[in-house]
């Protein structure tokens, strides 16, 4: 099956520069990577997604980036603010009656 | 408003006393999942339904039921709990488009313990 990993685990960053978080995927079938957001004691909440006949998305300060040669996606958070403090998961699927293989996530750290 | 219920939101249970999780979407998709999350391990997939009456095991379904009589309703049964499903469990649901996947909704989560 599908293996999804992601890195790094824990990253912080000075409040206004910009974040990056990585991951890897295994099956070359995968056409589907959504990233989400888990603010603490929440629900994860989708924030962006990008599917594999694009290779780049952008929504105001997130953008991601897919390159399927090397099956590799990654995530862009550009001026962080203190609200993106959360813990991030990556994700991919094939579609059909596959669901979604979640990286282990990204705890995003804001520092003031 | 469109949205996951997952209930109860906390539960304490002991060693072998069977319980369910409901979980209750109202945005009429097809697909519903359970996922349990664990410390540094993310989010694991239990079991999926792609459609009623149709379920099949994700990554992790030992120790798991699940049933999908109605469209709208997913419930997780765990016929004789033991310590090592102490978990977050999150129910979700997504609609399929033409086959592929999309945006999938969360529940609120069901903080689990077993004694």
């Amino acid at each position: 099956g599908e293996n999804v990993e992601q890195h790094p685990s824990t990253l912080s960053v000075q409040e206004g520069d910009s974040a990056v978080i990585k991951c890897t995927y295994s099956d070359s079938a995968s056409n589907y990577f959504p990233w989400y957001k888990q603010e603490l004691g929440k629900r994860p909440q989708l924030i962006i997604d990008i599917r594999s006949n694009v290779g780049e998305k952008k929504d105001q300060r997130i953008a991601v980036t897919l390159n399927k040669t090397a099956k590799h996606f990654s995530l862009h958070i550009t001026e962080t603010q203190p609200e993106d403090s959360a813990v991030y998961f990556c994700a991919a699927s094939r579609g059909g009656a596959d669901g979604l293989t979640f990286g282990k996530g990204t705890h995003l750290i804001i520092q003031p | 408003e469109a949205q996951v219920t997952q209930n109860p939101r906390y539960l304490i249970t002991v060693t072998g006393k069977k319980l369910t999780v409901t979980c209750s979407q109202n945005m009429n998709h097809e697909y519903m999942s359970w996922y349990r999350q664990d410390p540094g391990l993310g989010l694991r997939q239990i079991y999926y339904s792609m459609n009623v009456e149709v379920t099949d095991k994700g990554d992790v379904p030992e120790g798991y039921k699940v049933s999908r009589k109605e469209k709208r309703n997913f419930p997780l049964i765990l016929e004789s709990p033991s310590p090592n499903q102490t978990s977050l469990y999150f129910c979700a649901s997504s609609r399929k488009a033409g086959g592929m996947n999309t945006e999938a909704f969360f529940g609120q989560g069901t903080r689990l313990t077993v004694v």
